[in-house]
Formats: structure tokens, sequence, C-alpha cells
């Protein structure tokens, strides 16, 4: 098993424009998370999803959309990129039952 | 909301333990996580532990909650230069919920 795996690791953006951050699982895992973590501090929720065709927004979801057509995908989407959205972006997934959930390596992302 | 807090800097000698310290505000936090983040790196499931247990132990690392507090800590054992990273508290109310992280501890390991 790959894990959770995303691309691209690093990537720079000029204001305004757009981008897809991938996420992709392979443990079949129902639930998938988006998180980001801005420099010095700790992680915060952006959209998480229960299930394909369902997600819901956390903490931080302003200029950021998903969507979950499959179990395995679950893509996050910026539109319009700010300065603001520069931060490393984690996903996450877990299983029913699972006690923990699995990390992906994150994507460095700079908007300028 | 849930808040989750921590010190943002610990500096030990070498062979010396470490302490890092969490508060929650949650009560319904039944799943407390601690994690390691190594520079430039992801996020490393240290160990974690259920609401229903006072403690944990696994090798160096030994994990206490005081529940009626809200009140999580990390022991670290014999620390080497090795364990200096961030370490991040968080806590969910399931396996399955969204964590909520404290903004991390940055440990410092002197030789």
């Amino acid at each position: 098993n790959a894990g959770v795996t995303q691309t691209p690791k690093f990537r720079i953006l000029k204001i305004g424009q757009s981008m897809t951050l991938q996420c992709t699982q392979d443990m079949n895992h129902n639930y998938m998370y988006w998180y980001r973590q801005d420099p010095g501090m700790g992680l915060k929720l952006i959209y998480y999803s229960v299930g394909a065709g369902i997600t819901d927004k956390g903490e931080v979801p302003n200029g950021y959309n998903v969507s979950r057509s499959t179990t395995e995908d679950f893509p996050l989407r910026l539109e319009l990129a700010a300065p603001s959205q520069t931060s490393v972006y984690f996903c996450a997934s877990s299983g029913l039952g699972t006690d923990t959930q699995y990390f992906g390596p994150g994507t460095r992302l700079t908007v300028l | 909301g849930e808040d989750v807090e921590q010190s943002l800097f610990l500096s030990v000698r070498e062979g010396d333990s470490s302490v890092i310290n969490c508060t929650y505000t949650d009560s319904s936090s039944t799943y407390l996580y601690w994690y390691k983040q190594e520079p430039g790196a992801g996020l490393q499931l240290l160990t974690y532990i259920f609401s229903n247990m006072d403690m944990k132990q696994d090798q160096r690392l030994t994990v206490l909650l005081n529940k009626k507090d809200k009140h999580l800590s990390l022991r670290i054992a014999d620390t080497q230069t090795g364990d200096s990273a961030i370490y991040f508290c968080a806590v969910a109310d399931s396996g399955n919920t969204p964590l909520v992280f404290g903004k991390g501890t940055r440990l410092s390991v002197i030789a």
C-alpha cells in the first residue's frame, strides 16, 4: 500500500492563479481530511469528507473548494490564490474502526 | 470549539528527560495524540491514548493523562539529539473525527 499520496510536493503560484492539490489513498478509507499548516503553527482543518459525495467545512474553508467523487480521491481546489494561502497542506484519511488518521507527506505552496 | 494549548519551546540536555505538556478544553475529546515533526517533514504519529486511560508507556515515551484537569503530557526518557523536533498535541472525539491541534512545542536537545 502506498498509503496517502499528495501531488505536487511543491508549487509556487502567482496571486490570482488557481490550482488543484491532489490527494489519493489506497486503503479504502471512508474519511478524508485536508489540513493546512502555517509557519510556526499547528494544523487547521480546511474541509473533510465522510464518504464519496459528502463533504463538510472545517475551521478555515474560505478560498477553497473540495469534491469527493470517489472513495480514493479528495482534491482541494484553490481559486484566485492569495498570499494568505501560503502554507503546507496535508491530506489525511481514516477508516471505520481505526484509531488514527494517516497523513500524506504534504504539499508546500507559496503564493507570490 | 475545542482549544488545545502547548508551551512553545523546551530545551533539555542530552540524556535528560523531556516533558511536554498540553491542555485541552473539550471534555468530549476521547482520543489524544502526540505527533512529531522534523524540519521540512510531514507528521509522524508517536503515540496516542484514550480518555479512559491514565497512562501509556511505549519504550522511551510515557503519556500521562489527567482527565479531570484536561491535561496531557509526553515524557521522553534519555532524550537524544535526534529527538529535536516540534511535538504536536492533537485531540479528537473519535478516530474518525477531525483532529484539533495545538501550535506545537519545539524541543531542542543540547549535546
